[in-house]
């Protein structure tokens, strides 16, 4: 069974700088995909960014990255330039379906 | 990317009654699931919701408990029956063309029974 641990339940960040949210995964699979979602405070979820494992290039969407370790099976996501609408729960997840129990941003102005 | 409308926003029910949430998609999608997601927590699978034929549900989750319909290709209902306070929580639909795309999320449905 596909299990995902999210270590850090809090992190909280200045604004402008750079945080980076820490996920690791575990499946049997050999093909799979891997998201961040982020919650904010209004409850709709809402995708980051998204991995397939079978790329070695980390994904990038704007001031969001990922480092990608399929061998340490460790998916962290980094936040550049942290923006007061960056706070919110960061769900990490591994298909089929499997959710971390998040972490929560918090950003200081 | 898909618009998700699901009603209730949020309800308080009495021990023991049943209620029905809707979950309206503005396009057709092949996959629609049903979370739980207790306040701060993260989100449990409740079921696959499989159109014309049965929900197909996680480990934990009866067919008695949660009905879940799925008539078409943009409509499903998940009904939480005989509930009791643990039933408290907030019910999320969402849906995906695969399980390896990105899941679109329903605004939720807080639930508290007294």
């Amino acid at each position: 069974a596909q299990t995902v641990t999210q270590s850090q339940p809090e992190m909280s960040v200045q604004e402008a700088e750079t945080v980076t949210l820490s996920c690791t995964y575990d499946t049997s699979e050999s093909d799979y995909y891997l998201f961040w979602y982020k919650q904010p405070p209004s409850r709709q979820m809402i995708l980051v960014i998204r991995q397939e494992a079978y790329k070695q290039q980390n994904a990038t969407e704007n001031r969001f990255s990922v480092n990608f370790q399929k061998a340490a099976k460790s998916f962290s996501l980094k936040i550049s330039d942290s923006q007061l609408g960056d706070a919110a729960m960061y769900f990490c997840c591994v298909t089929p379906l499997v959710f971390g129990k998040g972490t929560r941003l918090s950003v200081i102005a | 990317s898909a618009v998700i409308s699901q009603k209730p926003s949020r309800d308080i029910c009495q021990r023991g009654t049943s209620l029905t949430i809707q979950c309206q998609v503005d396009s057709q999608v092949t996959m629609m699931f049903w979370y739980r997601q207790q306040p701060g927590q993260s989100l449990t699978l409740i079921a696959t919701a499989n159109q014309g034929s049965e929900a197909t549900y996680e480990s934990g989750f009866v067919i008695d408990k949660f009905p879940i319909s799925r008539p078409n290709l943009t409509f499903s209902t998940l009904t939480v029956s005989n509930m009791s306070p643990e039933d408290s929580s907030i019910y999320l639909c969402s849906v995906s063309t695969r399980v390896n795309q990105p899941q679109h999320f329903g605004d939720g449905t807080r639930l508290s029974i007294l």
